[in-house]
């Protein structure tokens, strides 16, 4: 069964960091490009970033550019997000989904973020 | 940005639900929809505004290109209450519609 599954969610104060990781199963992680995907309480979904398989290419949501670094070890099938200056507005779920040909195919179940005093 | 309407609906089991999600710019047919059932995982139901996805059940449809594109649930099953949203793959930053809640 093609899986992911995010980890390194928590709670941290706001100005902290975190580096979450999405570990997969399944399938061959190198072939796919991957997005990180974040859902606040109650509200929709919001596009966070985006990196090609071999990290050539790698996109941002103007909301955690500067911030925020997407990366991929593919021989450890997994990839991560690490988050730097990190404010009330960044709490929420975060999602790991698989980028097939242009459509989210996979996704992890999520790993929560919190930022709060 | 992707506009989806309602935002909400009510409806009865068998009912047919149409949900319409419209693109402030021309995406061709570059739309996904998902379903998500709280605390999930959102669901990929349909890609490129027409093509079901594996294992997605046929009442499940999706039409439109340019700007404006809709989701239709021929017959509402208990499973199907949930929240749909649509997605533009068209420009490289993948932006979601608001969502629709179905609820009884």
């Amino acid at each position: 069964e093609e899986q992911l599954v995010e980890s390194g969610g928590g709670l941290v104060q706001p100005g902290g960091s975190l580096r979450l990781s999405c570990a997969a199963s399944g399938f061959t992680l190198s072939g796919y490009s991957m997005n990180w995907v974040r859902q606040a309480p109650g509200k929709g979904l919001e596009w966070v970033s985006y990196i090609t398989t071999s990290s050539s290419t790698i996109y941002y949501a103007n909301s955690v550019k500067g911030r925020f670094t997407i990366s991929r070890d593919n021989a450890k099938n997994s990839v991560y997000l690490q988050m730097n200056s990190l404010s009330a507005e960044d709490t929420a779920v975060y999602f790991c989904a698989r980028d097939n040909r242009l459509m989210l195919d996979v996704w992890g179940e999520g790993t929560t973020v919190t930022v709060s005093s | 940005q992707m506009t989806q309407s309602p935002s909400s609906l009510s409806a009865s089991v068998g009912d047919r639900v149409t949900i319409t999600c419209r693109s402030s710019q021309i995406i061709a047919t570059y739309l996904n929809w998902y379903q998500q059932k709280p605390g999930k995982a959102p669901r990929l139901l349909i890609y490129s505004a027409s093509s079901l996805h594996t294992g997605v059940p046929s009442r499940f449809s999706g039409s439109g290109s340019g700007t404006d594109f809709t989701l239709t649930i021929s017959s509402l099953q208990p499973e199907d209450f949930a929240t749909y949203y649509c997605q533009q793959s068209y420009s490289t930053s993948l932006t979601f519609g608001g969502g629709t809640k179905v609820d009884i």
